[in-house]
């Protein structure tokens, strides 16, 4: 069965990074895309971007545009989003999704990992 | 960017009513509209993709429908297990966006 398992909790001071992981498993890592989505607390859904893995190309959202970086390792079936520069109102739950492709649906969700960005 | 607006931002009702939601696109997006649901705490999911297909071990409750820029998400006869929040999201264009979300509780 498809899972996507990503890393612990987090907290991090303003201005430091961040490098959440995504292991993949119960199918092809690199036949699908994966989304990197965010969810503020109490807030909705907002995309952040996301990465090829078979080509390692990626789409990042205007708004994180020179302060994300999405890798993958094949290798290991992993993906990472990385953030810096991290400001208060990065705090949010991070989640990894996978795209079907049908309608770029997005099908499987990781569990979410939380980070908190506090002085 | 394709702005999505949903409404109602949040409704109460009860078990075993007809609950609708709309969702419309700022541009036409053909039929490139999800559904999803979330519940507290955990991560969204998937129940309808390209406006009107059911995600498999969907209940058939569920259903949508659309194309252009309105959508309806409908649940037909609305279960306890139910009670969650609603996004819609196009993928007709990049970068996909999520409407701001419908919170159905009970009345």
């Amino acid at each position: 069965q498809v899972q996507l398992v990503q890393s612990g909790a987090e907290v991090k001071k303003p201005g430091a990074s961040v490098k959440v992981s995504c292991k993949a498993s119960g199918y092809t890592f690199t036949g699908y895309y994966m989304h990197w989505v965010r969810q503020a607390p109490g807030q909705g859904l907002e995309w952040m971007g996301r990465i090829n893995p078979n080509s390692g190309g990626t789409n990042y959202a205007q708004k994180f545009q020179g302060r994300v970086t999405m890798t993958r390792d094949t290798s290991i079936s992993t993906a990472y989003m990385e953030l810096s520069r991290l400001r208060s109102d990065d705090t949010a739950v991070y989640y990894c999704a996978r795209d079907r492709g049908v309608a770029a649906e997005i099908d499987y969700w990781g569990q979410g990992t939380l980070v908190t960005v506090s002085s | 960017d394709i702005q999505m607006t949903q409404s109602p931002s949040s409704l109460s009702a009860s078990v075993g009513d007809r609950v609708t939601i709309t969702c419309r696109a700022s541009q036409s997006i053909s039929s490139y509209l999800n559904w999803y649901q979330q519940k507290p705490g955990k991560a969204p999911k998937l129940l309808i993709y390209a406006a009107s297909s059911l995600q498999s071990g969907v209940p058939s409750r569920f259903s949508g429908s659309g194309s252009g820029t309105d959508f309806t998400l409908t649940i037909s006869s609305l279960q306890p297990e139910d009670f969650a929040t609603y996004y819609c999201q196009q993928s007709y264009s990049t970068p996909p966006t999520f409407g701001p979300g419908t919170k159905v509780d009970i009345k």
